[in-house]
This record gives C-alpha cells, structure tokens and sequence, in this order.
C-alpha cells in the first residue's frame, strides 16, 4: 500500500519561501504523477500542481510564478517550494498521488494522500 | 478554469436519513466528477470516481449520479460515521478544481 508523508517547517515568516518535502514508501515514485494540494483553515481545497516522476510539471494558473517542484527518484521523495508567502498561504499542505496507469494521460483523481501538514505564516 | 459550486454548503440531518449534495460545474465535464470525503483533521478520502464509480470498500449507501454540468451525491441512509465534509472535484482539465465542500452535521 502506496504511503505519503509530508515533512517541512510548520511556520514560514512573510516574503520567505515555504518548502516542503513529500515521502513516498511502499511503492516507487517511477512512473507516476505527484500533486500538492491546499487547504486553508475552514476552506476548500485547492490543487497546486504536479509533478511527473520524470520531471514534467504542470501548474494551478494562480500559484505558477510562485511554484517550484523538484523530484529525487532516488530517495523516493519530491518537494514543493512556494516563494513569497504571505498570510493568505497559510494552509494544510497535502502531497497526493493520482491514478494515473503509467504512461498514460495524466487522470487527476486522487487515490492516494498523505496526512497533511499545516504551515502557518506569520512574523 | 472550470469552477465547481456545491450545494448545500452545510446541511443538518440524522441518523437513517437519506440526503443529497449537489456539484455544478460551470462548463460542461462529461462524467470527470470525483466525490471525497474528509472528516476532521485527516486528508480527504476518495469515495466515488467517474460520477458514478463508487471505489472498492465504500458502502453502498453511498451513490453519485449526473454527467456535463450537473452532479448528485446520495447517502441512502445515513451512519453515525457519515457525518463529515464531502467535496466534489472536477478531472476533466489539467486545471483541477474543487467545490467548496460540504458540510455534513448531525441533526
């Protein structure tokens, strides 16, 4: 069974870079999609972007400048950096895997989560 | 982007009772409707795929229905352990997006 695991800062002051990393065990990171997903505190969710174990990203409209992913296949890991944060980023940061079968289409239906960490900005 | 409304955002209800949640899409999706479900401080589960595919293990009390713009979530007969947030999620674009959620509570 496919296990997620977010690890990271749990307080990012404002204009700094929040960065977190997701852990992927009991199955390889080869051959599939990986998203980040929000949550502010009382909100809906709303998907950051993807990153294919190759390193294809794809990116929410909204949060594009600020994104960066990055992937290590060989520590079964990839990571979220998310630049000038501000109060409005404060949120439950999930990393998620799709069901995409491998070398298909991205199909973005989330089967897999991980716990999700909450990252607070504030000074 | 596509943007998904859900209706009610919170709704009162009790044990046994049959209730529905409603997603609207603002452009036509097809069947690319996903619905989860998420109970407090855990990561939203997936409850049913493709509109209408409920996913192995989910009680069949659980059902999803529509296609293009409009979608229904059913419980048929609500449980004690129902009682949770249900998002709607739309995959038919890379620009994935998300309800706001729905809460359900116990009447």
């Amino acid at each position: 069974q496919v296990q997620l695991q977010e690890s990271g800062p749990g307080l990012v002051k404002p204009s700094e870079t929040l960065s977190l990393t997701c852990t992927v065990s009991g199955g390889s990171i080869s051959g599939y999609y990986w998203s980040w997903i929000r949550q502010p505190p009382g909100k809906g969710l709303q998907w950051i972007a993807y990153i294919y174990y190759s390193g294809d990203t794809d990116y929410n409209p909204s949060l594009k400048s600020r994104v960066t992913l990055s992937v290590d296949s060989s520590k079964n890991q990839f990571s979220l950096n998310l630049s000038s944060v501000t109060a409005a980023d404060t949120a439950v940061y999930y990393c998620a895997r799709d069901s995409t079968a491998p070398g298909t289409s991205w199909d973005p239906t989330f089967h897999y989560w991980g716990q999700g960490i909450l990252v607070t900005v504030s000074s | 982007d596509i943007q998904m409304t859900q209706s009610p955002s919170s709704l009162s209800a009790s044990v046994g009772d049959r209730v529905t949640i409603t997603c609207r899409a603002s452009q036509s999706i097809s069947n690319y409707l996903n619905w989860y479900q998420q109970k407090p401080g855990k990561a939203p589960k997936l409850l049913i795929s493709a509109a209408s595919s409920l996913q192995r293990g989910v009680p069949s009390r659980f059902s999803g229905g529509g296609s293009g713009t409009d979608f229904t979530l059913t419980i048929s007969s609500l449980q004690p352990e129902d009682f949770a947030t249900y998002h709607c999620q739309q995959s038919y674009s890379t620009g994935v997006t998300f309800g706001q959620g729905t809460k359900l509570e116990i009447k």
